[in-house]
């Protein structure tokens, strides 16, 4: 069974565009994340939410929203893209968002914007 | 700015010998680390979290953490070919945070 899983796993799409990333977690977690993992591997957080609750928003573009409809699930929603957002877009999950807990990966979405 | 430094490597280590990956972090207020492994094409998968001063083992897996010092590192006994992959340390700083900061990842290669 798939702990945490994502869709689409390749999106390829033109610039100007708006996609979504969907993410679910089967883990029982509290705490979702996104993450963002640029051509050079360096991984970065984006956002975070805690029992459908924001509580990271680092500095990316606001035309990234992201969205909790609940504890499971942590969906990501990118308007007019942009040639620099071509990436590889990771969920994770852990338990509960605070040190000591570990976060688990689902297996990537590389976005290709052309 | 918290922040995680890793050399990028490559390190490259002959079969069976003992690889050692390095990671020192700035933010004095970090409680807690994690080695995640990345094997190109695929997500991090972790391999160890440490949280205490001193050495923890896992099979062939040893993490040390040496808070005064602000140094964490990760040692592979008996390394194989598949141990090849990118090596990502990551930490949390404070009890309260919710923000797992990564570093760059080192790049290992065990040749057969």
């Amino acid at each position: 069974d798939t702990a945490v899983s994502q869709t689409p796993k390749y999106l390829v799409t033109q610039m100007g565009n708006d996609k979504s990333i969907k993410c679910e977690q089967n883990l029982g977690h509290d705490t979702m994340y996104w993450y963002k993992q640029d051509s050079k591997k360096f991984l970065k957080i984006m956002f975070s939410y805690n029992n459908k609750e924001l509580i990271i928003n680092e500095t990316v573009p606001n035309r990234f929203s992201p969205k909790s409809p609940d504890k499971a699930h942590l969906n990501l929603h990118i308007n007019s893209l942009e040639l620099g957002d071509s990436a590889v877009y990771f969920c994770a999950s852990s338990q509960e968002g605070w040190a000591y807990n570990e976060q688990f990966f689902g297996p990537g979405t590389r976005l290709t914007v052309l | 700015q918290k922040e995680v430094e890793q050399n990028s490597g490559p390190l490259s280590v002959p079969e069976g010998a003992i690889a050692s990956l390095n990671c020192t972090y700035s933010d004095r207020g970090s409680q807690s680390f994690f080695w995640y492994r990345q094997y190109s094409g695929k997500s991090p998968e972790l391999i160890m979290s440490i949280y205490s001063n001193g050495d923890k083992e896992d099979g062939r897996f040893t993490a040390q953490l040496n808070k005064a010092s602000q140094y964490v590192s990760l040692l592979i006994r008996d390394s194989q070919p598949s141990d090849s992959a990118t090596y990502l340390c990551a930490g949390y700083s404070g009890a309260g945070s919710y923000q797992l900061t990564f570093g760059k990842g080192t790049k290992l290669s065990v040749i057969p």
